[in-house]
């Protein structure tokens, strides 16, 4: 079974600008979520999809926004770019986001952005 | 709120060496928890798990047990290989539908 894919792996843009990162979860999970890392604040949560719908969100600007397609495939969007947005954006798929024997996340290799 | 520490790097062992890395956490209720391992370059793995107290979580040699009465969740490991050079993440997920909360890692370095 494939895992969790991310496109793309590498994107540099400029302040200001907006970018698109996509996600495709195992197959069958139905449920992504987006992280972002960074050396100074390490993993923090941006934000689940469930069924079409966010389900939870971290606090992150309103310039961070996503969404989930009906096959599960999703998408983030940042807008107006800051330098502090340089990041790996890891998305991570799982089941269902409750029960114990399935709330495990998966992750993929994650989009490696760079804000010149 | 919830919250994960974990004890900091960089942790530097010879290979064979016994490696240890603590990690206790702050949740109301039952979480269930995570450690999850990051080689360089690339996004996290999952590398074991345990949703209940005194459950033990194991894979590739690593073992860690959930202990509810020191809320600890330790990783370990009998003999590292140089190959096991990675960061490690400890994590929770609240009783609930709830978000990873990571610690903030630890680094590992092996040498041969």
């Amino acid at each position: 079974k494939a895992g969790v894919t991310q496109t793309p792996r590498y994107l540099i843009k400029t302040r200001g600008q907006q970018v698109t990162l996509s996600c495709s979860p195992i197959s069958g999970h139905r449920s992504v979520s987006w992280y972002q890392q960074t050396p100074g604040q390490g993993l923090q949560f941006l934000f689940e999809y469930f069924s079409e719908t966010q389900r939870n969100k971290g606090n992150f600007p309103g310039r961070f926004s996503g969404r989930q397609f009906s096959n599960s495939r999703s998408e983030m969007n940042v807008s107006t770019l800051e330098l502090g947005d340089s990041a790996l954006y890891l998305c991570a798929s799982r089941l269902t986001p409750s029960g114990r024997t399935s709330n495990e996340q998966f992750f993929g290799p994650g989009t490696r952005l760079t804000v010149l | 709120g919830d919250s994960v520490t974990q004890m900091e790097g960089p942790v530097t062992l010879s290979e064979e060496a016994f490696l240890t890395i603590n990690c206790t956490y702050t949740a109301t209720g039952y979480p269930s928890l995570f450690w999850y391992v990051q080689y360089p370059g690339e996004g996290l793995q999952l590398l074991l798990k345990a949703t209940k107290a005194d459950d033990k979580g194991s894979n590739k040699g690593f073992e860690a047990t959930y202990r509810k009465e020191t809320t600890s969740f330790h990783l370990e490991k009998g003999s590292v290989q140089v190959s096991d050079s990675a960061v490690y993440f400890c994590a929770l997920i609240p009783d609930s539908w709830g978000k990873l909360q990571f610690g903030a890692g630890t680094q590992v370095v092996v040498t041969p």
